[in-house]
């Protein structure tokens, strides 16, 4: 069974502009969740979506936002980028079992230079 | 508010027994995860625990107190493959939600 995959996997921008993350998750898993992992810090939660649905976002601006597809994959959108976005970005998908564990992709790197 | 805590570093020898212990003061609970992130790669899930006590697979074992919102992971002998970060995260709401994590504990073995 093939598990999150995530695309592109390195990314380098430059301030202000805009960049796009995506992400499948494992087949029949419904929600995804987006996580920013930045130097020093833990993994910090973005965004969760299930069911096409954005039912939580983390404490970020508004300038990141993403969207859930019907096939479940999700992008993630983070515009007029700063410095300090520069983070490994990490996608999580899980299914409705009890545990509820999450499976996380290999992540995508971004750069703001 | 959310907090979880973790020692940021630990070093152990090849062979020996860790014990990584994570704090966390949330919102709610409905469990505790553990996970292992080699540099560079994706976290990959350990244990989960959501009643007290301890759980064990294999090298690694878990143990929970929700009383004392206190958990532990513990990794019996360490090979230098398990040098990593071991993330704790807590789920603070039943379902399908969002985990709240730690900053990690990055676990050095040496010979």
């Amino acid at each position: 069974e093939a598990g999150v995959t995530q695309s592109p996997t390195h990314l380098i921008k430059t301030r202000g502009q805009q960049v796009t993350l995506r992400c499948s998750p494992i087949s029949g898993h419904t929600s995804v969740y987006w996580y920013q992992q930045a130097l020093g810090l833990g993994l910090q939660f973005l965004l969760w979506y299930d069911e096409g649905e954005e039912r939580n976002r983390g404490n970020f601006p508004p300038r990141f936002s993403g969207r859930q597809f019907p096939n479940y994959s999700s992008e993630l959108n983070v515009n007029a980028l700063e410095l300090e976005d520069s983070a490994l970005y990490l996608c999580a998908s899980s299914f409705g079992t009890p545990r509820n564990e999450q499976f996380f992709g290999p992540g995508t790197r971004l750069t703001v230079l | 508010g959310q907090n979880i805590d973790q020692p940021t570093e630990m070093t152990a020898t090849e062979g020996a027994i860790v014990q990584i212990n994570c704090t966390y003061q949330t919102s709610g609970f409905n469990g505790l995860f553990w996970y292992q992130q080699h540099a560079g790669e994706a976290p990959t899930f350990l244990s989960y625990n959501v009643l007290d006590g301890l759980e064990e697979k294999g090298r690694f074992s878990s143990f929970l107190s929700r009383s004392k919102g206190y958990s532990y992971l513990l990794l019996k002998e360490l090979q230098m493959k398990d040098s990593a970060s071991y993330l704790c995260a807590v789920r603070s709401r039943a379902g399908n939600t969002p985990l709240v994590f730690g900053k990690g504990t990055r676990l050095s073995v040496i010979a």
